[in-house]
């Protein structure tokens, strides 16, 4: 799976957007980036997966850039309880070999979310 | 709310002790997958099984076992336990079917703080 790189922490007011950037230059064709957060301890949660087009659910959006290199996560009116460590994972679309669907967390990016 | 479960939520134990973590995957889901959270190392894969049969290993200790029941129901199984097995244990699950290539979403329980004394 490739590689991303997450700023270590990033700061957002209430009620304003949170972009959260992504870098994964290495990514394949068959890769998808996958977005998760953990809340202090809990289990991480699922928030917005996408292949080459942007997506948008409930939660947030995912703009993946053209040549796929990069992405953003963009929470549209961030609150306090957007505060948490959001993991950017590439993940394989194959089957088979070692990774058989597991997800590698890197460091992700802590989002303090303040009043 | 994920729809997995796990328990217990916490769990003291010495060290050179054996202990089972429990999961229920969601309703439907076939795959169960565990990860253990420490300070020093992130989360990390540690063991997939596919209704029932391992599927793949991650970072896992010979002293750590897994098995998915026939209800599909999984328990990690942590035997002479060390001060450094101390963490978060997560298992999650994703629907999966034996048609599908297992990369469907996974969605994780509230996990299970284990100290090691």
């Amino acid at each position: 799976d490739a590689k991303t790189t997450q700023p270590t922490s990033m700061d957002c007011a209430e009620g304003r957007a949170a972009n959260l950037p992504c870098n994964h230059s290495t990514i394949s064709g068959n890769e998808y980036v996958y977005w998760y957060r953990q809340i202090h301890s809990q289990g991480p949660q699922y928030i917005i997966h996408g292949l080459k087009n942007n997506e948008t659910n409930e939660m947030a959006s995912l703009i993946i850039t053209e040549d796929r290199k990069s992405s953003t996560l963009i929470l549209p009116h961030a609150t306090l309880r957007d505060t948490a460590v959001y993991y950017c994972i590439v993940r394989s679309t194959n089957a088979g070999g070692t990774s058989y669907g597991k997800l590698t967390f890197g460091q992700g990016t802590i989002l303090t979310v303040h009043p | 709310d994920s729809g997995v479960t796990q328990t217990p939520k916490h769990l003291i134990t010495a060290t050179g002790q054996r202990v089972t973590l429990r999961c229920s995957p969601r309703s439907g889901d076939l795959s169960v997958y565990w990860y253990q959270q420490s300070l020093d190392q992130g989360l990390q894969f540690l063991i997939h099984y596919y209704n029932g049969e391992e599927r793949a290993k991650g970072n896992i200790l010979e002293r750590f076992s897994a098995q998915q029941f026939p209800d599909l129901h999984s328990e990690l199984n942590l035997s002479s336990l060390e001060l450094g097995d101390s963490a978060l244990y997560f298992c999650a699950s994703s629907v999966a079917s034996r048609t599908t290539t297992y990369q469907e979403t996974q969605y994780f329980g509230p996990g299970t703080r284990l100290l090691v004394l």
